[in-house]
């Protein structure tokens, strides 16, 4: 079974509005981490937000925030005002322990493109 | 330095050679992962350092596959006998902290390996 899901391969949005990017995760460790990350055709991976699983209020960073349904094992990243410089992959990554080792696993990621 | 680093950006060699990727990780940061993104794809775990202790090989595809850390700081990944499916961009991410916190992993620009 994946440990994370994402099932958009493909976002489109128009400039200004907003967008939610879903992402559903599997784990059995109480303690685990939530990551977005934005990766442009340039290649680099920007790491966005994270949300611990102990957290009582949802992440927020600016344009990003992160809505955390943790009965639901949900973190759906939610982007306000879109730009055109939003256009990008965007990947959700969950931090876990597996045999002693905190190893980051992400999704398939999901591409969005913002309309002018 | 400010960054993760990696070295060099862009390599092409022949079926069957061996390659060296190198990874200088920033300052500090105890945890360093490879990670491997073929074309279009998610990012897939290849191994993992901590500190000075053995790192979790558990993500390498095949033995033709080693890395080594020296003086828990610079990290080399090689692949003996290249082949075409070896082809992909290959990551590298540090943290200050085994469990990725509010900062999250800083990735370097990657190698992007091309085998003819």
């Amino acid at each position: 079974a994946q440990k994370i899901t994402q099932t958009q391969p493909g976002m489109f949005v128009q400039e200004k509005e907003a967008v939610t990017l879903d992402c559903t995760y599997d784990t059995s460790d109480p303690s685990y981490g939530l990551f977005w990350y934005k990766q442009p055709s340039s290649g680099e991976m920007i790491f966005l937000i994270y949300q611990g699983s102990y957290d009582q209020q949802n992440a927020t960073e600016g344009r990003y925030s992160l809505n955390f349904q943790k009965a639901r094992k949900s973190a759906n990243l939610v982007i306000s005002a879109s730009q055109l410089g939003d256009s990008a992959m965007y990947f959700c990554a969950m931090r876990e322990v597996s045999g002693g080792s905190y190893i980051p696993t992400f999704g398939r990621g999901t591409s969005l493109i913002v309309h002018p | 330095g400010a960054g993760v680093s990696q070295s060099p950006s862009n390599k092409v060699t022949e079926k069957g050679k061996d390659v060296e990727l190198r990874c200088d990780p920033i300052s500090g940061h105890t945890a360093l992962y490879w990670y491997r993104q073929s074309l279009g794809q998610g990012l897939e775990f290849l191994i993992y350092f901590q500190g000075n202790s053995a790192p979790d090989k558990s993500g390498l595809p095949s033995d033709r596959f080693s890395a080594e850390r020296t003086g828990g700081s610079v990290s080399t990944l090689t692949i003996q006998r290249t082949q075409q499916e070896d082809s992909a961009v290959y990551l590298c991410a540090s943290s200050s902290s085994r469990r990725g916190g509010d900062y999250g992993y800083t990735f370097g620009s990657g190698t992007r390996l091309t085998v003819v």
